[in-house]
């Protein structure tokens, strides 16, 4: 079945530092999503991509929509203390009929000292 | 806040038994996702309803349904609960489904199911 191979797993950076990680598939995808999830909460969109090597900015944080459309990065920029959390990459694919379903990443933790 | 509004936020229950989860999408979106998150499995997509109809199946147990009404919320339920059963379940929504051009899927607070 589909797969995303999310990495690294975990990120331990200081504050001001900057962060990069990424998702590769097997498989090709139309959407790419990034999403953070604080303890407690569900995911929050971060960014959305929805085209073969789309650049898209959200703040410090910007994203690529890789070329074969089978990966994706994150990158986030002079880190801060409140972007400690868990980021999820997904994929988004038709399931079964017309439907749409999205397929996630395992994670990264990322932890910030300040 | 998504505006995806889930209860209830915990449910502590047995082996055997059954629950119901309540999610309720954001204004306008007509398309309702369920998921289940847990530490081994990571977020796994169960089953999408669009407007009333069921749309995509994803890895979801012969034990649990969904059901979206016709205000548009929609229940997962889940009966003869095993140990293994104990996860958060999302529910997020969106505007449309895949016929209807791309759009982001917004999440809920989840509902977090543990078995006794």
């Amino acid at each position: 079945g589909q797969q995303l191979n999310q990495s690294p797993q975990s990120m331990f950076i200081q504050e001001g530092e900057d962060v990069s990680m990424n998702c590769t598939s097997s498989s090709i995808f139309n959407t790419w999503l990034w999403y953070k999830q604080d303890p407690g909460e569900g995911p929050v969109l971060l960014i959305a991509l929805y085209k073969a090597g789309e650049l898209t900015s959200n703040g410090r944080l910007t994203a690529q929509f890789g070329t074969t459309r089978k990966d994706s990065f994150l990158n986030i920029s002079a880190s801060i203390p409140s972007d400690v959390g868990i980021y999820f990459c997904a994929g988004r694919y038709t399931a079964n009929q017309a439907g749409t379903a999205l397929i996630f990443g395992k994670g990264t933790t990322l932890s910030v000292s300040s | 806040d998504s505006g995806v509004t889930q209860t209830p936020k915990h449910l502590i229950t047995a082996t055997g038994q059954r629950v119901t989860l309540r999610c309720s999408p954001r204004s306008g979106d007509l398309s309702v996702y369920w998921y289940q998150q847990s530490l081994d499995q990571g977020l796994q997509f169960l089953i999408q309803y669009y407007n009333g109809e069921e749309r995509a199946k994803g890895n979801i147990l012969e034990r649990f349904s969904a059901q979206q009404f016709p205000d548009l919320h929609s229940e997962l339920n889940l009966s003869s609960l095993e140990l293994g059963d104990s996860a958060l379940y999302f529910c997020a929504s969106s505007t449309g489904d895949s016929e209807h051009g791309n759009q982001p899927q917004h999440f809920g607070d989840g509902t977090r199911l543990s078995i006794l």
